[in-house]
């Protein structure tokens, strides 16, 4: 059973557009979404998270846009640059030191 | 990398063969994990570590088993290592920060199985 499923599976956006990510999840016990980035042959590195109590949170251009009603999280890039190529994956949690559910990844290629 | 490391890097070994992944961190951290990272289904959880000595399966613990008899150090071994185990292993710390599980990701160990 997949607890948080993550689409568009891959994305190409031009420099300068907005790149969407979606995430769904099952488990309303859930109240710590973050997202993780990663470049070819490093780790995972956290992003941004947010939990429940809040519809949005923005850190430079990336913003999670949280919908609690229809179980939905998504992250926003704004002005996207080639260097923001790279594999996003969202997540969730009960929070404390629960462990994380992963979706399955989206493979963001940015073109110049 | 949150003061993190993982040995070996890279690692080719044959099937049947035992192998011992190793996590190290630097901060202390209670709680550790252990991931494999595969095409098509992102990171999956192994086992976990929240303390000396304690440790509880994941998703896909089958085949593996982990140790931790000091803070700093969380090993995974491999018992008879299958090519289904072909995988780029992630060891990870949790920190428990930002109201939600923070955690901080290694560099990642690429095990092939032949």
């Amino acid at each position: 059973q997949q607890q948080v499923k993550q689409s568009p599976q891959s994305l190409i956006v031009q420099k300068g557009g907005i790149s969407i990510i979606n995430c769904a999840y099952e488990n309303t016990a859930f109240d710590y979404f973050p997202w993780y980035q990663q470049f070819p042959g490093k780790g995972p590195a956290l992003l941004i998270a947010i939990r429940p109590d809040v519809s949005e949170k923005k850190e430079g251009r990336f913003t999670i846009s949280f919908n609690k009603s229809a179980k939905q999280f998504s992250l926003h890039i704004m002005d996207s640059q080639p260097g923001d190529s790279a594999t996003y994956f969202c997540a969730a949690s009960k929070g404390g030191y629960s462990t994380l559910t992963f979706g399955k990844g989206t493979m963001l290629l940015v073109s110049p | 990398d949150a003061g993190i490391t993982q040995s070996p890097r890279h690692k080719v070994t044959e099937t049947g063969t035992p192998v011992t992944l190793r996590c190290h961190q630097t901060e202390n951290h209670r709680y550790m994990y252990w991931y494999r990272q595969d095409p098509g289904h992102g990171l999956r959880l192994i086992h976990y570590s929240y303390g000396v000595k304690d440790t509880d399966k994941g998703e896909v613990s089958d085949g593996y088993s982990v140790s931790r008899s000091k803070t700093e150090d969380f090993l995974l071994t491999l018992e008879s290592a299958t090519s289904s185990q072909t995988s780029v292993y992630f060891c990870a710390i949790g920190t428990g920060d930002g109201g939600g599980n923070e955690q901080f990701f290694g560099p990642g160990t690429r095990l092939t199985v032949l």
